[in-house]
């Protein structure tokens, strides 16, 4: 059984466009992320979300959002896609504990080129 | 800047060596991760230290991290191809005091000889 999924997996898409990425943790927990890596591999995080609140990576262009239908789901919405965007991006989940306390799962990542 | 900064950033090595992939934090650390990515694949948990001075192992891998918190080392004894893929460590507490969002280091890409 997945723990993490996230769909699509692979993503090409031209530079202007709206795309969303999907994510769905069947884990029960109650805190989703969002995470970049970029083409260097170096992973950084995006958004941190839960049913209270929401921090945001501040460095990350509003044109990114966060969109939650329910505790199991949280989906990454893009708007006006540049070339910057290609990157993996990556949903990851925890159950909520004192800090360096839980442990986060990660999805198997989706793939987004754009052109 | 980069809060975790790691070594080697690449490692190759013959099956069956040791080898050890350093992790060093700026600022003390409320709990550090250690994380696998097999090359084009997700995130992998291998472990998480929180105490000075912790050690955990599984199988083949150990992982410390030092007593002042800011350092962590991953230890692979007899390399097996199978170990090869990226090493991420991860701190929590980093990014803006957020207890919950990790920062990562740049990763330690490994390839294990045959």
């Amino acid at each position: 059984d997945t723990a993490v999924s996230q769909t699509p997996k692979y993503l090409v898409t031209q530079m202007g466009n709206d795309k969303s990425i999907k994510c769905e943790q069947n884990l029960g927990h109650d805190t989703m992320y969002w995470y970049k890596q970029d083409s260097k591999k170096f992973l950084k995080i995006m958004f941190s979300y839960n049913n209270k609140e929401l921090i945001i990576n501040e460095t990350v262009p509003n044109r990114f959002s966060p969109k939650s239908p329910d505790k199991a789901h949280l989906n990454l919405h893009i708007n006006s896609l540049e070339l910057g965007d290609s990157a993996v991006y990556f949903c990851a989940s925890s159950h909520p504990q004192d800090p360096g306390r839980e442990t986060q799962y990660f999805g198997p990542g989706t793939r987004l080129l754009v052109l | 800047s980069q809060e975790l900064e790691q070594s080697p950033q690449s490692l190759i090595v013959q099956e069956g060596k040791n080898l050890t992939i350093n992790c060093t934090s700026s600022k003390t650390l409320y709990g550090l991760y250690w994380y696998k990515q097999k090359y084009g694949e997700g995130l992998i948990f291998l472990m998480m230290l929180q105490k000075g001075g912790e050690e955990k192992s599984h199988e083949k891998i150990t992982a410390k991290l030092d007593e002042k918190k800011q350092q962590s080392s991953l230890h692979i004894t007899a390399s097996q191809p199978s170990h090869a893929g990226i090493y991420l460590c991860g701190a929590a507490g980093l990014y803006n005091n957020a207890g919950n969002m990790l920062t990562f280091g740049g990763g330690t890409r490994l390839m294990v000889k045959p």
